[in-house]
């Protein structure tokens, strides 16, 4: 079993505001991260697909950055919206197996 | 394009009940997983498939658990007999191949009484 952790596990942010959260797993055997997003009572969305060490990515308001040989990942919301409520889940994708393991989610709710 | 297909939404048996869940993958996508979500944490991969072959099914409880996926298409999972603690949420996934984001279908939520 992996360890990816996810911190916080919850946040509330007020409408407009900006906020980050942060995604850890080993820095071994590393293929790719994933960040995805999940909405109550749909499906959950991939947002991004990281491979590589410095990546940042961008999708709107959300952004993601990567460092691998430390084993982290940042995803940032500018400006949240109530629409941006939803679950986050990480995901390390091993090289050796091809697994992908989920990290428990940061739970974020935007208060109008 | 559809989604990924899974039925039922939402099922309620009671223990030591068999019970099936169906997904239909993404046309194209060869690899199909399983995943099992407890609340308040991330899914655990249950099986994964390439095609018709399990190629990790290192996480899926055997003595109860069966899946297959005939033609490398559609897959069903099956518990039986159900126990209390196979409540949770069963999750199917799939991809273009083991490297590629994957594309969830809604989710079957079990509830075992």
């Amino acid at each position: 079993i992996l360890n990816v952790e996810q911190s916080p596990q919850s946040l509330h942010v007020q409408e407009g505001d900006s906020t980050n959260f942060t995604c850890s797993f080993p820095s071994s055997n590393f293929y790719a991260l994933h960040w995805y997003r999940w909405e109550t009572a749909k499906s959950p969305e991939a947002l991004f697909v990281m491979t590589l060490n410095g990546d940042e990515k961008k999708k709107g308001q959300i952004s993601a950055t990567l460092n691998t040989k430390e084993g982290y990942s940042y995803l940032y919301i500018k400006g949240s919206q109530p629409e941006d409520s939803a679950t986050y889940l990480c995901a390390f994708l091993r090289s050796n197996d091809y697994k992908l393991s989920f990290g428990a989610g940061t739970t974020v709710t935007v208060r109008a | 394009e559809a989604g990924v297909v899974q039925s039922p939404r939402y099922k309620i048996i009671e223990k030591k009940q068999p019970v099936a869940f169906w997904c239909n993958p993404i046309s194209g996508h060869n690899t199909l997983y399983w995943y099992l979500q407890n609340l308040g944490q991330g899914p655990e991969l249950l099986i994964r498939y390439e095609n018709e072959e399990a190629v990790d099914d290192s996480q899926l409880p055997k003595d109860r658990f069966s899946a297959e996926r005939l033609k490398g298409v559609d897959s069903t999972l099956k518990i039986q007999p159900a126990e209390l603690g196979d409540s949770a949420v069963y999750l199917c996934a799939s991809s273009l191949d083991r490297h590629n984001e994957q594309f969830f279908g809604p989710g079957t939520r079990l509830t075992v009484l």
